[in-house]
Parts: structure tokens; sequence; C-alpha cells
């Protein structure tokens, strides 16, 4: 099975900290994706990358950017975390058009 | 803006009994469609993909697609208390396209 690893279960940092929400998947997909999720909006699409070095914005990128250094690694960057990034944030990846695998989520706490 | 729309719930249906949930899309070019489970407090897991007209079947699973309508749904047979979870349905648009669209998803309660 494909596996999705998500560095923190759950994170709380201050108001105006950078940070990296890391993820990494284990089965050579080049297709990986930044999600959060909150109540009542759904999983919204923030980031995503069909490559090593490349990247796409989202429906939501405003105040988030990513990296992708190694196919099978994929980073979220919050550049100065404010309160209204508070949420679950999910990573997913997949091969094919036969969808994702989704990492267990990290759920960020911004003070 | 493609949008994705889904009764939010809940849904109760008794142990033993069918569930139907039901999903339609705004995206006339949509390929691809999915159901995903999940638990709260879980990630989203991957129940079924379907993308042809007509209906898909998997154990006590079935997907049915309809593109005319724009309507896609998930039907649980012999529904369970361990069905109980909230159902995402996601869409793909375009030929090649690896993005998907959620909706907010139906939460589902099989009562015992």
């Amino acid at each position: 099975d494909v596996k999705v690893t998500q560095s923190s279960r759950y994170l709380v940092k201050r108001t105006g900290e950078k940070v990296f929400l890391e993820c990494v998947q284990d089965m050579d997909h080049e297709n990986m994706f930044w999600y959060r999720q909150d109540p009542g909006l759904g999983l919204r699409l923030i980031y995503f990358s069909y490559d090593v070095k490349m990247k796409e914005k989202g429906d939501i990128p405003e105040g988030y950017s990513v990296s992708r250094e190694k196919k099978e690694r994929f980073s979220l960057i919050l550049e100065s975390a404010s309160t209204n990034q508070t949420s679950m944030y999910l990573c997913a990846s997949t091969l094919d058009r036969d969808g994702y695998t989704f990492g267990s989520g990290t759920r960020l706490t911004v003070v | 803006q493609k949008e994705v729309e889904q009764n939010s719930g809940p849904l109760s249906v008794p142990e033993g009994a069918i569930a139907s949930l039901n999903c339609t899309y705004s995206d006339r070019g949509s390929q691809s469609f999915f159901w995903y489970r999940q638990y709260s407090g879980k990630s989203p897991e991957l129940i079924m993909f379907i993308y042809s007209n007509g209906d898909k079947e998997d154990g006590r699973f079935t997907a049915q697609l309809n593109k005319a309508s724009q309507y896609v749904s998930l039907l649980i047979r012999d529904s369970q208390p361990s069905d109980s979870a909230t159902y995402l349905c996601a869409v793909a648009s375009g030929a090649g396209s690896y993005q998907l669209t959620f909706g907010k998803g139906t939460k589902l309660s099989v009562i015992p």
C-alpha cells in the first residue's frame, strides 16, 4: 500500500511564525497535493505539484508557498502564520487518475 | 468556479438498510468521479471511482454516474454501524486532470 506520511499530527504555532508542514510518499508518485479542511467549507486545494521543482497554485494559495526538491517530498510553508490558517492540513499523492491517497493530516493551531 | 454539491445530512438509516448518497457537479467536462469515506478525526480514504455512465459495484458499494444529468451517487447495501462516517464526493475535470474538487460531504449515521 502507498504510504503518505505527514510529519506532525498536531502543531501549535504563534502568529507571525514561519511554519513548515512536511509530506513524504513512498511510492514514486509524481503528483502531490496540499489541501486544508475546515468545518462547513470542506476540502480546498492550496497547491499541487506534478513533478520535482514544479508547483501550481490551487484555489486558495494566498499566504502559502510550497517546495518540491525531491520527488517523494512536498512541503507546505506558511510564510507568516495567522489565526485564520488554523485548520486541518491534508497532503495527498497519486500516480494516475485513480484517486488520491491521503496522509493522516496535521491539525495546526495558530495562537 | 467548479462546484460539487452534496446534502450535508445527517442521513440516518437503520442497520441493514440501503443508504443512498447523492452528488451533483457543475463542470460538464468532468471526467472522473470519486467517493471517499472520512471517519471523525481521520483523513479521507478512497472507496470507489467511476469514469463511465452507469453502475459500478464493489462489494456492498455501488457507484452510479449519469453525465447527462451531472449526477453521481453512492449506494451502500446492508448498511452497518461501521459505515457511519462522512462521505465525500470528488470530481476531476478535464482529460488527464488529477486535481480533485470535493463536495462538503454527507454525514451518514447507521442506527443499530
